[in-house]
């Protein structure tokens, strides 16, 4: 079945340590985007990406960097400069455009800084 | 980017109707409104969508007002498994999801 994979489920990263959140689809979606949740918060977006190669910054970029090498991946690094990192990361793919392309989900990589 | 407002929590008693309301009054006239839901710490799941019409399938109904400004998204017999945080979303440009701060919907026995 197509969907949308990440890894780990669980991360835990030290204080001043760069690490990557995996994010893989077989869906053959063009687009995709990384999302950071905090504790009883909705959802704001990092990174997105339209197709390989090209990626822009969402709302809350800094302290994050991405690539899409690949239509299938696209990894997120947290850095050593994001001041607050713990929090609960999702992926998301859809196909680009307007109307009606659906968007699947991830189920999510929670990050704890210790 | 259309913006959309959403009452921050609800109550529902278990077997009655949920009526979830949704502003979205600069949206354009090519997008979508999608409705989706998240139980905690999981990710979000698709429950419908809509652009002019309503639109009903088996899990909820959505009502758009015509001057599409706003919708509502009706699920006809909650149950305590439907408690979760549902989000009220405008496809925009660049096909970039904006999440609005959602309603956390209570379903009570």
């Amino acid at each position: 079945d197509g969907g949308i994979t990440q890894s780990p489920k669980y991360l835990f990263r030290k204080e001043g340590q760069n690490v990557t959140l995996s994010c893989e689809q077989n869906l053959n979606h063009d687009a995709m985007y990384w999302y950071r949740q905090d504790p009883g918060q909705g959802l704001r977006l990092i990174y997105y990406s339209q197709i390989v190669n090209d990626f822009q910054k969402g709302d809350i970029a800094e302290g994050y960097s991405v690539s899409r090498e690949k239509k299938e991946s696209f990894p997120l690094t947290v850095t050593s400069a994001q001041k607050n990192p713990t929090a609960f990361y999702l992926c998301a793919s859809t196909r680009p455009g307007t109307g009606f392309y659906g968007y699947t989900f991830g189920s999510g990589t929670r990050l704890t800084v210790v | 980017d259309a913006k959309t407002t959403q009452p921050p929590s609800m109550d529902c008693a278990e077997g009655r109707a949920a009526n979830l309301p949704c502003n979205h009054s600069t949206i354009s006239g090519n997008e979508y409104v999608y409705w989706y839901r998240q139980i905690h710490s999981q990710g979000p799941q698709y429950i419908i969508h809509g652009l002019k019409n309503n639109e009903t399938n088996e899990m909820a109904s959505l009502i758009i007002t015509e001057d599409r400004k706003s919708s509502t998204l009706i699920l006809p017999h909650a149950t305590l498994r439907d408690t979760a945080v549902y989000y009220c979303i405008v496809r925009g440009t660049a096909s970039k999801l904006t999440f609005g701060t959602g309603t956390r919907l209570q379903v009570t026995l």
